[in-house]
């Protein structure tokens, strides 16, 4: 069973920084592109970024891009987002979501976990 | 970027009717990379189809997706009190993936 357990949220003042981690089993992760998706809190999905299997392709939104960045260990079964200059309209649930194969421009987003919760507010 | 749009944004009916939900692309979506999700509150979203028509494992047959192009279609035949939920359209068919702005299905 595919299991993606997301960590590392909190409440973390304007212009700091954080760093998600989600650790992933129940299938091979390095064959396998990467999402995270954000949701605001009364709102809807929001893709944040993507990375493909070996880190070669990385995608990022326009709102995220240049703060935030996606990363992988397939050694460790682990996805990451280092998120900087972190502003209140980040405040949203972060989920780790897994496609259906190896390239995240060209799939389909098959699994999620449940989420952490990132407050950006002083 | 490609734009989705969805349609209503809310739609109310009762137990038993069909509920029609309609997604519009920006730009031409590649079929293959269309897909619908569910999503009820404090859940994950929980995907129903995919390619467009396909129905993803476990999904009960009154769910069908339809359309090709820019326009796409979320059927569900008769609809059963666990279906009244968030409904959102999503492509990964181009490096900028994105999400439509979610349907709300309520009961009357």
């Amino acid at each position: 069973e595919v299991q993606l357990v997301e960590s590392g949220g909190g409440l973390v003042q304007p212009g700091r920084s954080l760093r998600l981690s989600c650790a992933a089993s129940g299938f091979i992760f390095d064959d396998y592109a990467m999402h995270w998706v954000r949701q605001a809190p009364g709102k809807g999905l929001e893709w944040v970024s993507s990375i493909n299997w070996d880190s070669g392709s990385i995608g990022y939104a326009a709102s995220v891009k240049g703060r935030f960045t996606i990363s992988r260990d397939n050694a460790k079964d682990s996805l990451y987002l280092q998120m900087n200059f972190l502003r209140p309209e980040d405040t949203a649930l972060y989920y780790c979501a897994k496609a259906d194969n190896w390239n995240y421009a060209a799939s389909t987003t098959v699994n999620w976990g449940q989420g952490t919760l990132v407050t950006v507010s002083s | 970027e490609i734009v989705l749009t969805q349609s209503p944004g809310t739609l109310s009916l009762s137990p038993g009717e069909r509920a029609t939900l309609s997604c519009r692309a920006s730009q031409s979506v590649t079929s293959d990379y269309l897909a619908w999700y569910q999503q009820k509150p404090g859940q994950a979203p929980r995907l129903l189809i995919y390619g467009a028509s396909s129905r993803a494992t476990g999904i009960p047959d009154r769910f069908s997706g339809s359309g090709s192009g820019t326009d796409f279609t979320l059927t569900i035949s008769r609809l059963e009190p666990e279906d009244f939920a968030v409904y959102y359209c999503h492509q990964c068919g181009s490096s900028q993936i994105t999400f439509g702005q979610g349907t709300r299905l309520e009961i009357k």
